[in-house]
């Protein structure tokens, strides 16, 4: 069965940083294009960025370009989204998931809010 | 402003056959998969379709997803209190290079 778990939500202030991880099992990690996905309190589901299995190809919603940098390690079964320039806007469940041109199996996700 | 189009609400009763629509263009819907989710307040999103009209092992096949064009639509037959909830449709954008979804129809079951 897959598992996904997300970790390193929590409150941060304007322009600060934030790293979040999703440690993955019950399924080749390293095999599977991986994603994430955010939604805004009371908003819907917005894609934010995915990963080839190598790390290789990265796609990111122009929003978060330069700011959001998805990564991977294959050894630790772990996806990886470090978040810099942090702006009110970019508050939101944090959700990550398998697949490349769309979400499949998704974890419970981790709130990140920012602000002052 | 969400790139793929749905009604915001839909309803039904219980019984009722009730359908969900998806609207996109061609660098989207147009020219790749449809992919449906379901969500309940407070909870994560779950796939219900894949490619357009396959259901993930699980789903019960009062569920059934069709593409015609630029448009898609979810279907719910047999209607009961417990489909009460968000359905987000979603594709590829090949303009954008990124995935795309539709704002979300809360379905209420009357």
């Amino acid at each position: 069965e897959v598992l996904l778990v997300e970790s390193g939500g929590g409150l941060v202030q304007p322009g600060g940083s934030l790293r979040l991880s999703c440690a993955a099992s019950g399924f080749t990690f390293s095999s599977y294009w991986m994603c994430w996905v955010r939604q805004a309190p009371g908003r819907g589901l917005e894609w934010v960025a995915n990963i080839k299995q190598d790390g290789s190809e990265k796609y990111y919603v122009d929003s978060v370009k330069g700011r959001l940098t998805i990564s991977r390690d294959n050894a630790k079964n772990s996806l990886y989204l470090q978040m810099n320039s942090l702006r009110a806007d970019d508050t939101a469940v944090y959700y990550c998931a398998t697949g490349q041109l769309a979400p499949y199996s998704w974890g419970q996700g981790t709130l990140v809010t920012v602000s002052s | 402003q969400s790139v793929l189009t749905q009604p915001p609400s839909a309803s039904g009763t219980p019984g009722q056959r009730v359908t969900i629509s998806c609207s996109g263009t061609s660098s989207n819907i147009g020219s790749n998969y449809v992919y449906w989710y379901q969500q309940f307040p407070g909870t994560a999103p779950k796939l219900l379709i894949y490619r357009n009209n396959q259901r993930p092992s699980g789903v019960p096949d009062r569920f059934s997803g069709s593409k015609s064009g630029t448009s898609a639509s979810l279907a719910i037959s047999g209607l009961r209190s417990e489909d009460e909830a968000d359905y987000y449709c979603a594709a590829w954008d090949d303009s954008l290079s990124g995935v795309v979804f539709g704002g979300g129809t809360k379905l209420t079951v009357l």
